[in-house]
């Protein structure tokens, strides 16, 4: 079975461009969830969708940062404009409605903003 | 925002050898997960724990889940080369909140 499929697996841009970030989910998980890991704080939750609706996006930084989930079987993340610190690796994880806590997370995305 | 503590931050053990780590927090979570990471991946699921008190093995792995349910532990034994990445505990509140706490991971390095 497939696992969770990210693109791109590597972005480099300059600071105030538009980055797009793609995700697609394991087929038949509802709940998607996009993290960001740095050195420096570790793993962190930005937002999560269940059944496509956004559920908890208190983590997102700021208002640069927008989530979308427009059908179970795509969701992205869009930094607009990007800035030096949202370099980081962005993950992209889902799970089952049964077992919700049984995260599998796709390969992430490492981002780089010059 | 919250990050659960782990310990040890880094082991350096030969082959063979057993691996003990364990993770706590100052709040109660209601499920624990333990999740291995290698470079260049994302993290992979190993153990879910569900029960406070629950011990639970994955071949050479066992976790444990605290019987405070502020702490678990994760065992490998007869490390393999392998077995060398990085190690985070994971923590769920349950009730509706599906949110994962991590932690701050252990590092794994097997010497020759």
């Amino acid at each position: 079975d497939a696992g969770v499929i990210q693109s791109p697996r590597h972005e480099v841009t300059e600071m105030g461009q538009e980055v797009t970030l793609r995700c697609k989910p394991i087929s038949g998980h509802d709940y998607l969830f996009w993290y960001r890991q740095t050195m420096m704080r570790g793993l962190e939750l930005l937002i999560y969708f269940n059944n496509n609706v956004p559920i908890d996006d208190s983590g997102m930084p700021e208002d640069r940062f927008s989530a979308k989930m427009p059908n179970a079987s795509f969701s992205t993340l869009k930094i607009q404009p990007s800035e030096p610190r949202d370099s980081a690796v962005y993950f992209c994880a889902s799970s089952q409605t049964v077992s919700p806590s049984e995260q599998y997370f796709g390969p992430g995305t490492r981002l780089t903003v010059t | 925002g919250q990050q659960l503590n782990q310990s040890p931050q880094s082991m350096f053990i030969q082959e063979g050898e057993d691996v003990s780590m364990n993770c706590t927090s100052s709040s109660i979570f209601n499920t624990w997960l333990w999740y291995k990471q290698d470079p260049g991946e994302g993290p992979v699921l190993l153990i879910a724990l569900y029960k406070a008190g629950e011990l639970t093995s994955n071949g050479r792995l066992t976790a444990q889940f605290g019987i405070t349910r502020k702490d678990s532990f994760l065992n490998i034994s007869a490390s393999i080369p392998s077995d060398v990445g990085i190690y985070f505990c994971a923590g769920q509140q349950g009730f509706g909140n599906e949110k994962l706490t991590f932690g701050t991971g252990t590092r794994l390095t097997i010497i020759p």
